[in-house]
């Protein structure tokens, strides 16, 4: 499967605790977002990558979130402190080179159950 | 400030009936309008989407969609639906060119009935 990949699919920790999640985008796409989907809502956009940079981050990404994209081919997000708010399901995409107008490839998802 | 309305969370319609689910939008600039859907367990799927170009879009599935700009809508619809529709449907919006993140709706849960 060529597609976006992401891992752990399901990811339950303790108050407190720091988390990481990776991300594998589809490989000639050089640019990765990440998007959070909580219960009953539509994912809401978190930040954006193009190639190794950093382009884009959501007021949503508080101090605690923090993203990475080191060789411009996988990212990881990490979640530090995690508090039961950040429970949800995180979602990765990636696009083409000229992804402005095209459509957005999204992984399965992590989902996060903080207890 | 974009935003996407997606006025109803649940939709039923009967096998081999027409389906339609609503989207509205406001955005600043040019609108890139995509349709997602997305099954349980599963990552969000593209169906279709308008750049520029004909109004009415095809897609994946035998869905397809209209834009309409003097009404801000982008109506998913399919002629004749089949139970294995039934999912959660995202109406999704970018705000043209230079934007890098999508806005979604809220989702409409499409339901099939046999």
């Amino acid at each position: 499967d060529t597609g976006v990949s992401q891992d752990p699919r399901h990811k339950i920790t303790k108050r407190g605790q720091n988390v990481t999640f990776r991300c594998d985008p589809i490989s000639e796409h050089n640019r990765l977002y990440w998007y959070r989907q909580t219960l009953g809502q539509g994912p809401e956009f978190l930040t954006y990558f193009q190639n190794e940079a950093q382009l884009e981050k959501s007021r949503l990404l508080s101090d605690r979130f923090s993203a990475e994209r080191p060789k411009g081919s996988f990212s990881t997000l990490e979640i530090q402190r995690t508090e039961q708010g950040d429970s949800a399901m995180y979602l990765c995409a990636s696009s083409p080179p000229s992804g402005e107008n095209t459509e957005a490839f999204f992984g399965q998802g992590t989902r996060l159950t903080v207890v | 400030a974009q935003s996407v309305a997606q006025p109803e969370d649940q939709v039923n319609v009967a096998e081999g009936n027409p389906l339609t689910v609503k989207c509205t939008y406001s955005v600043s600039g040019n609108p890139y309008l995509f349709w997602y859907v997305q099954y349980p367990n599963r990552g969000l799927q593209f169906l279709l989407k308008y750049i520029t170009g004909d109004n009415l879009v095809k897609g994946s599935y035998g869905f397809e969609a209209e834009f309409n700009k003097s009404q801000t809508s982008f109506h998913l619809k399919k002629p004749s639906a089949l139970v294995s529709d039934s999912a959660l449907y995202f109406c999704a919006v970018r705000d043209g060119e230079g934007a890098n993140n999508l806005f979604f709706g809220t989702g409409t849960r499409l339901t099939v009935i046999p």
